[in-house]
């Protein structure tokens, strides 16, 4: 079974220039997740969607950040403009459903200078 | 809101030593309970999991948890340590209901000599 995929890996860019990020979940996982791991710190949720749907985005600076599911399968996340505090790993995962077992991509690495 | 705590940031242990990483977490409901590890260049993996029943759970390459819930905790114990074991571990905890993403630790990285 393929696991989760990401690209890319690593991004270098400067501040206040905009970034993307690609997440393709295993097949048939209806619940996809972006995270923000921070050098030194646990992996702090973004967004969460259920299928094409978000059912937490409470926590994602909205002013900056953005993040779509188009038909329940892939997902970018979109980050415009970067600023320097954005520098950090950022992780995908995906789970069958809610209350599951999240398996985890890669994650892409982010510099921003 | 809901937080998790590692006490442990850091552990040194020889090959053949005990292991225990502590975990506490603050939540007002039911929880499931996860660790997770991640190896030098690779990604994040479970290692084991609690949702409910027995309160000890066994977990991949020998190790085990116990979730005692009057202390709110969930540590991780190896009974021997090998050098593969070298890593970041963390903690993470979801609520039953409602919202289910996981909400980690800071993690602690075990760096095991030979």
């Amino acid at each position: 079974e393929a696991g989760v995929a990401q690209s890319p890996r690593y991004k270098i860019i400067e501040k206040r220039q905009s970034v993307a990020f690609w997440c393709n979940p295993i097949s048939g996982h209806a619940t996809l997740y972006w995270y923000q791991q921070i050098l030194g710190q646990g992996p702090k949720l973004l967004i969460q969607f259920q299928n094409n749907g978000v059912v937490d985005d409470s926590q994602l600076p909205k002013d900056r950040f953005s993040a779509e599911r188009l038909k329940g399968v892939d997902s970018t996340l979109k980050i415009q403009p970067a600023k320097l505090e954005d520098s950090a790993v950022y992780l995908c995962a995906s789970s069958p459903g809610t209350g599951n077992e999240q398996y985890f991509g890669p994650g892409t690495r982010l510099t921003v200078t | 809101a809901q937080s998790v705590s590692q006490h442990n940031h850091h552990v040194i242990l020889s090959e053949a030593a005990s292991l225990e990483l502590g975990c506490n977490y603050s939540y007002g409901g039911t929880v499931n309970l996860f660790w997770y590890v991640q190896y030098p260049g690779q990604h994040l993996q479970l290692l084991l999991k609690y949702f409910s029943g027995d309160p000890l759970v066994k977990g991949i390459k020998g190790f085990e948890a116990e979730f005692i819930k009057s202390k709110f905790s969930f540590n991780l114990r190896k009974p021997s340590v090998q050098w593969s074991d070298t890593a970041e571990y963390f903690c993470a905890v979801t609520l039953t209901t409602g919202r289910r993403a996981l909400t980690f630790g800071s993690g602690t990285r075990l760096q095991v000599q030979p």
